[in-house]
């Protein structure tokens, strides 16, 4: 019952570390998404995969990349972390893209990254 | 452009109590979907009731239901005999069916119950 599933929970950096936060969720979807939700404000699309072998840019993408590895894996990297990244991220999943369809989107827990 | 406006920062009740959250959006497209996500203490987004923008009836699920209005642009979240377990940020999502990738979200509404 584990659904979507991010590591690390909590992550410290230095500026202009890189790092990898991972996701993986086990209800076999086919979209996943990485956020960004910052104090004030609601989370805005960084990254998007529709399917394996496929990623777009949302809203934020700047100083970010995805890969999405297989169908249950979707990874965000920063290259280069700077503190304007300083946030929490959340990965998400829907079953798919469906105009039709509700698309309900299942996040994970969350990543608190603080970038000094 | 599309936005979601939830013009509340913060809300109390009283425990048993009904409360409304206020969400408005603003969209040119026809075919949108509504959403609304609790998110307590620890953190995590949890999903509680979907409207479409074609459905006749306003969703319930559970205690939540929700106060949809078309014509106003409005999908105000209800809790019904409100638990202490309830406070939390509450967001009001937005979804259109053109885009379906794209989630837009309100600032959120913190909602703190009380004995």
């Amino acid at each position: 019952n584990a659904g979507v599933t991010q590591t690390p929970k909590f992550q410290v950096l230095k500026t202009g570390q890189s790092m990898t936060l991972q996701c993986a969720q086990d209800m076999n979807h086919n979209s996943m998404y990485w956020y960004r939700q910052d104090p004030g404000m609601g989370l805005r699309l960084i990254y998007y995969s529709a399917s394996e072998g496929t990623t777009d840019k949302g809203e934020v993408p700047n100083g970010y990349n995805v890969s999405r590895l297989n169908k249950r894996e979707f990874s965000l990297r920063l290259e280069s972390a700077a503190p304007s990244q300083t946030s929490v991220y959340f990965c998400a999943s829907s079953v798919d893209r469906d105009a039709l369809a509700k698309n309900i989107q299942y996040f994970g827990a969350g990543t608190r990254l603080s970038v000094l | 452009a599309q936005k979601i406006t939830q013009t509340q920062p913060g809300m109390f009740v009283q425990e048993k109590e009904a409360v409304t959250l206020d969400c408005t959006y603003d969209t040119s497209d026809q075919s949108y979907g509504l959403f609304w996500y609790k998110q307590p203490s620890s953190g995590e987004m949890i999903f509680l009731i979907y409207q479409g923008s074609y459905d006749e009836q306003n969703a319930t699920e559970g205690r939540y239901s929700l106060n949809f209005q078309k014509a106003r642009k409005s999908a105000n979240l209800v809790i019904s005999a409100s638990q202490l377990g309830d406070s939390a940020m509450y967001f009001c999502a937005m979804r259109e069916f053109y885009n379906t990738d794209k989630l837009i979200f309100g600032t959120g509404t913190r909602l703190q119950v009380f004995p």
